[in-house]
């Protein structure tokens, strides 16, 4: 199996920050890889795939880059709405997606 | 509205059985595959199972296989995962999510499209 691990686990942050989350895979998976957002009781949502495509409707201050191994999720300047776990998960293997561990963002 | 709704969610003993259900609305459900993901109390998203439009195609992850079936009515646009031998290990919400593809050098596949969950806990 793939393995998606994340950094940080999690990280405190101001209204207003650039956040960088990072996936890392380990092994090379091209750019199969996507970005969710999970607030608690909600259903995850999607806001990247294949790397840096950024799913309709999902504002632009989130962007995704990368390819390979080593992935970034960005968020050029956080909002209050933006506090929440985000999970990379790769799709390269055939029907066996894997997940990172999740990093949770939390207000400082 | 596209729309995906489980239900069967309970509190079950160990060693027991379960069914959930996932119905579909609002796309036509018999041109995607679909997926089964959960989410234990604290922990992560974890991939439990996909299903081929037609069926004929299943992936199960390594800690439900041999007690877990995943099945489709495409009749009734409704997906299925029949749950048996449960663990206390099993005990999560249990999310539907339909799978997108893209083609660019190759086919993209991402989750767009996910449900509420419904709850499963194991326990005596």
């Amino acid at each position: 199996d793939i393995q998606m691990t994340q950094s940080p686990s999690s990280l405190s942050a101001s209204v207003g920050d650039r956040v960088n989350i990072t996936c890392r895979a380990s092994q090379s998976i091209n750019r199969y890889l996507n970005w969710y957002q999970k607030k608690p009781g909600k259903a995850p949502k999607l806001l990247i795939y294949a790397a840096s495509i950024l799913q309709s409707g999902v504002p632009s201050r989130f962007s995704g880059s990368g390819s390979g191994t080593d992935f970034t999720l960005t968020i050029s300047s956080l909002q209050p709405d933006d506090f929440a776990t985000y999970y990379c998960q790769q799709s390269y293997s055939t029907l066996a997606w894997t997940f990172g561990q999740g990093t949770k963002v939390e207000i400082k | 509205e596209v729309q995906l709704v489980e239900s069967g969610g309970d509190l079950v003993q160990p060693g027991g059985s379960l069914r959930l259900s996932c119905t579909a609305s609002g796309f036509t459900f018999t041109n995607y595959w679909m997926t089964w993901v959960r989410q234990a109390p604290g922990k992560g998203l974890e991939l439990v199972a996909n299903i081929k439009q037609d069926g004929s195609e299943k992936f199960y992850v390594d800690s439900v296989k041999g007690r877990f079936i995943t099945s489709r009515d495409n009749a009734k646009n409704s997906l299925f995962l029949q749950m048996n031998s449960l663990r206390a290990e099993d005990t999560a919400v249990y999310y539907c999510a339909r799978p997108s593809s893209s083609y660019f050098y190759g086919y993209f596949y991402y989750m767009d499209v996910w449900g509420k969950g419904t709850a499963v806990t194991v326990s005596s």
